[in-house]
């Protein structure tokens, strides 16, 4: 069985200060892990994915990833926040071997104050 | 471009009637799959297709219908007998493969009264 845990509802911070969303993860085998953001109203946008290659995975708007096996853990960073950062981030499990359907975190609300 | 459409954007209806979101892909993807999004839930899976004319019930299906005629289409029904159909639904679609990521529509936000 997967299942996927974002460790905080919000997260806020200043502009140009470093972002932490936290994702710990349970899988019974191998997993794909992604991040997704959303941002009002709209669908969501793949920002990075895990497919057990390299750990440290880059993805699109400065954002990158770190996969810990040890730790279960796939926590989302970016060094320095911008205005345009403040959405909705959703970490999300698949496992190989299960029906590889996806699961859902229930979401980290960024906050970015100027 | 490729890509997925939901419509309409907003839908309103009064509770007893069913309704129909439509969702359609020309991403030439596999699976489709539908999915409920309420403040602080997260998105729970409604239905998901891997094929044409085969789908199955995801883990809120209570309440729903869907069908999938054709490869880019996949309809999702809100019957009356949802009991709380107000939501922002969202359509996504991929390849398959447990690593393929989701790609999704932009929504339709229902409002039942």
């Amino acid at each position: 069985a997967q299942s996927v845990t974002q460790l905080d509802s919000h997260v806020s911070v200043s502009e140009g200060t470093p972002v932490l969303l936290r994702c710990n993860y349970s899988s019974s085998y191998s997993p794909s892990l992604f991040w997704y953001v959303q941002h009002p109203n709209k669908g969501l946008q793949l920002l990075l994915k895990y497919t057990s290659a390299a750990t440290l995975v880059k993805g699109i708007n400065g954002f990158e990833a770190e996969f810990k096996k040890s730790e279960t853990s796939f926590h989302l960073t970016k060094p320095s926040a911008h205005m345009s950062d403040a959405a909705e981030y959703f970490c999300v499990v698949s496992e190989t071997g299960g029906s590889y359907i996806p699961t859902f975190g229930r979401g980290t609300s960024l906050i970015v104050h100027p | 471009d490729g890509g997925i459409t939901q419509s309409p954007k907003y839908l309103f209806r009064k509770e007893g009637q069913n309704v129909t979101l439509s969702c359609e892909q020309n991403l030439n993807h596999d699976a489709m799959y539908w999915y409920r999004q309420d403040p602080g839930q997260g998105l729970r899976l409604i239905y998901y297709s891997q094929i044409v004319n085969d789908f199955q019930k995801g883990d809120i299906a209570e309440g729903y219908s869907v069908s999938r005629e054709k490869k880019e289409s996949f309809p999702l029904t809100v019957t009356s007998a949802q009991k709380n159909p107000t939501a922002f639904y969202l359509c996504a679609s991929s390849m398959g493969p447990r690593d393929s990521p989701l790609h999704f529509g932009n929504g339709t936000r229902l409002t039942v009264t």
